[in-house]
């Protein structure tokens, strides 16, 4: 397939564990975004990767959350101290150019996180 | 603070009909809009977009409107099918500090497309 990918699909784990959510942006888009969608919500932007650096991680919500792009492709969304409110869908778009040109953003299937 | 308002969270229409999908905005640095179309346990699929120099863009069944002076967009289906039916949310950016175009979103409208 040659869209964005997202695994796993579903995870669901305890309060106060660890996870991590990874991105398989299409390949040769150098624009990469993570969204949090809660229920009956929009989406919400979290972090926003230009290359390999976060060029934008205004959107997460404090320091339990942090996302890496070693190599400029795959991404990974990491989450410690699991909370309830953790809870949601977490997209995964890519662009194919810059953030400042325009064009839309190309979104995954989303992994469904559920803490208990 | 909603900066994207979609004030109406479902729309019903018959097939045939047309469908309008309204959106409005408080942000007047956004210059770019777009429609994305939801199905349940799918990611948002790109639609149609809009650049604020523009107010109008046709894309076959859909047409962006946009009216910069009352911060107001709709998207216009026409003519209506059963496989529309689903969540159409208004999504806008604007260029801001480190190249980022992230969206803002709406909280979507659910559309119905009866038989």
């Amino acid at each position: 397939g040659a869209g964005v990918s997202q695994t796993p699909s579903n995870k669901v784990t305890e309060k106060g564990k660890y996870v991590e959510l990874r991105c398989d942006p299409i390949s040769g888009h150098t624009a990469l975004y993570w969204y949090r969608q809660s229920l009956g919500q929009g989406p919400e932007f979290l972090i926003y990767f230009q290359g390999t650096g976060a060029a934008d991680d205004s959107g997460l919500p404090n320091d339990r959350f942090f996302a890496v792009r070693p190599e400029g492709s795959v991404s990974t969304l990491k989450i410690q101290r699991t909370e309830r409110g953790d809870s949601a869908v977490y997209l995964c778009a890519s662009s194919p150019r810059e953030g400042s040109s325009y064009n839309e953003q190309f979104f995954g299937p989303g992994t469904r996180l559920t803490v208990l | 603070d909603q900066q994207v308002k979609q004030n109406s969270p479902s729309l019903s229409v018959q097939e045939g009909r047309i469908s309008i999908l309204n959106c409005d905005y408080t942000n007047s640095m956004f210059d770019y809009f777009l429609w994305y179309k939801k199905y349940p346990a799918e990611g948002p699929t790109f639609l149609i977009s809009i650049s604020s120099i523009k107010d109008k863009n046709e894309d076959g069944r859909f047409t962006v409107f946009l009216n910069k002076s009352a911060k107001h967009l709709s998207l216009h289906i026409v003519p209506s099918q059963p496989g529309d039916s689903a969540v159409y949310f208004c999504a806008a950016s604007g260029f801001n500090a480190g190249n980022n175009r992230k969206l803002i979103w709406g909280l979507g409208t659910s559309l119905a497309v009866n038989p």
